[in-house]
This record gives C-alpha cells, sequence and structure tokens, in this order.
C-alpha cells in the first residue's frame, strides 16, 4: 500500500538557516507526491506536487522538493528561512484510487 | 471562486446530540474528501465521493458517521448523536481530476467540540 512517513513532528530552525522537512514514501508504482502546508487555524495550502515530469520540483514560497528514487524520499527544502514559514507542513501520496494519504506532519518554528 | 465553503467553523455542542457539517465544493469538481484532524490521529480521510457518488467510506469511524452529496455543490457530515472523542476539526476538500495529479483544495474547516 502507499503511504508517506514524515520524520521529524517538530523541526526549529533560526531565521535565515536551511529548511529542510523529510518525507519519505512506500510505493510499488511511481507515486504522485505533494507537499501542503498549513497555517494556524487555517486548511491545507498546496506548496507543490511531483508527477514524474522533473525530480526537483519548485513551490511557492521559495520551497523546493526532490523525488529521489533511489532513497524513495521527497524531501522539502528552503535554504532561508523566514518568519512567516512558521506552520505545519504535510507530505502527501495520491493513491491509484485517487484519494489523498497525508503523513502526521511536521511543525515548523522559525527563531528570531 | 470563493473556494471550499464550510460551516459552521465552530460548534460546540453537548454529547447526544446531532452535528451537521456543510460543505460547497469548488464548481465543476468532481471529486469531494471530508477529512478529521485530531492532535493525536493526525488527519484522517473518512470519506470521499466521485461525482456524489460515494467512493471509500473505510474511513467513517462507526455508524454514528454519515455523509450525503446529493449534488455537485452540497455535500453534510452528519455525526449522531456524538460524543467527546469526535471533538475535532473537520476539513471538506475538492478537486478535479486531471491525468497526473489531483490537486486538493480544502476549506477553513470546522472546528468541533462535543461536552
Amino acid at each position: 500500500a502507499q503511504s508517506v512517513t514524515q520524520l521529524g513532528s517538530h523541526v526549529s530552525v533560526s531565521e535565515g538557516a536551511l529548511v529542510l522537512l523529510r518525507c519519505n514514501y512506500s510505493s510499488s508504482v511511481p507515486p504522485y507526491l505533494f507537499w501542503y502546508v498549513q497555517y494556524p487555524n487555517q486548511g491545507l495550502q498546496l506548496l507543490l506536487k511531483y508527477t514524474s515530469a522533473a525530480t526537483l520540483v519548485k513551490g511557492i514560497n521559495g520551497f523546493e522538493a526532490e523525488f529521489k528514487k533511489s532513497e524513495t524520499s521527497f524531501h522539502l527544502t528552503k535554504p532561508s528561512a523566514h518568519m512567516s514559514d512558521a506552520a505545519e507542513y504535510f507530505c502527501a501520496v495520491r493513491l491509484n484510487n485517487n484519494d489523498m494519504r497525508f503523513g502526521a506532519g511536521t511543525r515548523l518554528t522559525v527563531k528570531p | 471562486d470563493a473556494g471550499v465553503i464550510q460551516s459552521p467553523r465552530h460548534e460546540v455542542t453537548e454529547m447526544g446530540q446531532e452535528v451537521t457539517l456543510r460543505c460547497k465544493p469548488i464548481s465543476g469538481h468532481d471529486y469531494l474528501f471530508w477529512y478529521r484532524q485530531t492532535m493525536m490521529r493526525g488527519l484522517e480521510l473518512l470519506i470521499y465521493f466521485n461525482n456524489n457518488v460515494p467512493i471509500d467510506d473505510s474511513g467513517m469511524p462507526e455508524d454514528r458517521f454519515s455523509a450525503k452529496m446529493p449534488n455537485a455543490s452540497f455535500s453534510t457530515l452528519k455525526i449522531q448523536p456524538s460524543e467527546p472523542r469526535d471533538s475535532a476539526v473537520y476539513f471538506c476538500a475538492s478537486s478535479l481530476f486531471v491525468p497526473g495529479a489531483n490537486v486538493l483544495t480544502f476549506g477553513a474547516g470546522s472546528r468541533l467540540t462535543v461536552l
């Protein structure tokens, strides 16, 4: 069964530092992978998606993710964290029957 | 488009009462999903519809939960009777099937507190 695992429920970085949020997937076929962000008291918003067109995917707000088949990973990165990046981030995989399964989420804290 | 609209945004009720959550998906979207989010269990898929037809309701916790989609522009999630453990944020999301990858658009959520 396809699923995603997010490593680390909480990540804390200083403003200006690199952001790295980890996601590993399990899939017997090439997956469709997504990163969503949730700001406090809001619904989830799409950051970026991988659809096999390119292994390095650029999203909104300076985030990007790289699909690595050899490592079954789809980690989310941003070179320089901003205070406004503080939120919860979810990795997700689309299943063959079109529903979406989400990871447990990683809460990002950005320190001044 | 106004996006996915959910109501109510907040609901506080007492154990045993009936709760109805409502969702208006984005016009033209053919998939609708109901998720529940709690601290303990994260984001759980409850049920999803395709063209108003329930496709997978295996995530619905128990018979107290029911969901309907009478038409393409409206869906409800009902809990009867409600229990304190049902307290959570319930999200509705919709998407348009596109070969390649569906993108879900989420509503702002309905925060339910059952006392």
